[in-house]
């Protein structure tokens, strides 16, 4: 298994802003992911986080608005840009191990004001 | 793309009764189906997964089963306690897409003493 932390477990940001997401795993993933979670929702996924080159979106979501970092196995950033309160919700990380199961961090509550 | 529906969205058991949730997806690709549990405040827990070479999979009070002719999975908690009580998400993915997860929209299992 792996044991995915996240930083910070919530904040509260003014709209127009930036907050910078952090993803620590405690072994080495082959895959780490980034998924958002509406209030009362499922899980959708923003991107795919590739170590040492840009990361691969999905429909529906662009760098310019979630730009995305892995410079290593275990670890990864996510930046919400330009906030607006419908930014607000629940952000994910997630790794794949070699055994291709995949583990999900604590989450970060994100309130856009 | 892939679509998964879940049933139902809530459920109700006596405890020491089972509960069955259901899911169906779309795409005759998809070869790996993991299920999260996903308490209030916390992020999604794999509790079980089944890959498509297997008709049945089973650990303690937990079970899957995948029918890929019909293209539906189902989970089943025999026994249930009051701290089963949490959100179940079901999900989906394929080799050409492996770790891009395409979750159901929950269930909401509720289990009273």
């Amino acid at each position: 298994s792996a044991v995915i932390s996240q930083k910070p477990s919530r904040d509260i940001c003014q709209r127009g802003t930036s907050l910078t997401i952090q993803c620590q795993v405690d072994s080495q993933v082959t895959m780490m992911f980034w998924y958002r979670q509406q209030p009362g929702q499922s899980l959708t996924l923003i991107a795919t986080a590739n170590q040492g080159s840009e990361a691969t979106y999905e429909s529906g979501f662009v760098i310019d608005k979630f730009p995305i970092s892995r410079p290593n196995l275990t670890f990864s950033t996510l930046t919400v840009s330009n906030m607006s309160p419908e930014d607000s919700s629940i952000y994910l990380c997630s790794g794949v191990t070699g055994a291709h199961e995949q583990f999900f961090g604590p989450g970060t509550r994100l309130t856009v004001l | 793309g892939e679509n998964v529906e879940q049933h139902p969205s809530t459920l109700s058991v006596q405890e020491g009764d089972s509960a069955v949730i259901k899911c169906t997806y779309s795409d005759s690709a998809s070869n790996y189906f993991p299920w999260y549990k996903q308490e209030l405040g916390k992020g999604p827990q794999l509790i079980i997964d089944i890959r498509s070479n297997v008709g049945e999979k089973k650990d303690q009070r937990i079970a899957v089963t995948l029918n890929k002719t019909a293209k539906h999975f189902s989970l089943h908690i025999t026994e249930t306690q009051p701290e089963d009580s949490a959100v179940y998400f079901c999900a989906a993915s394929h080799g050409d897409s492996w770790g891009k997860l395409q979750f159901g929209a929950g269930t909401q299992v509720v289990v009273t003493p």
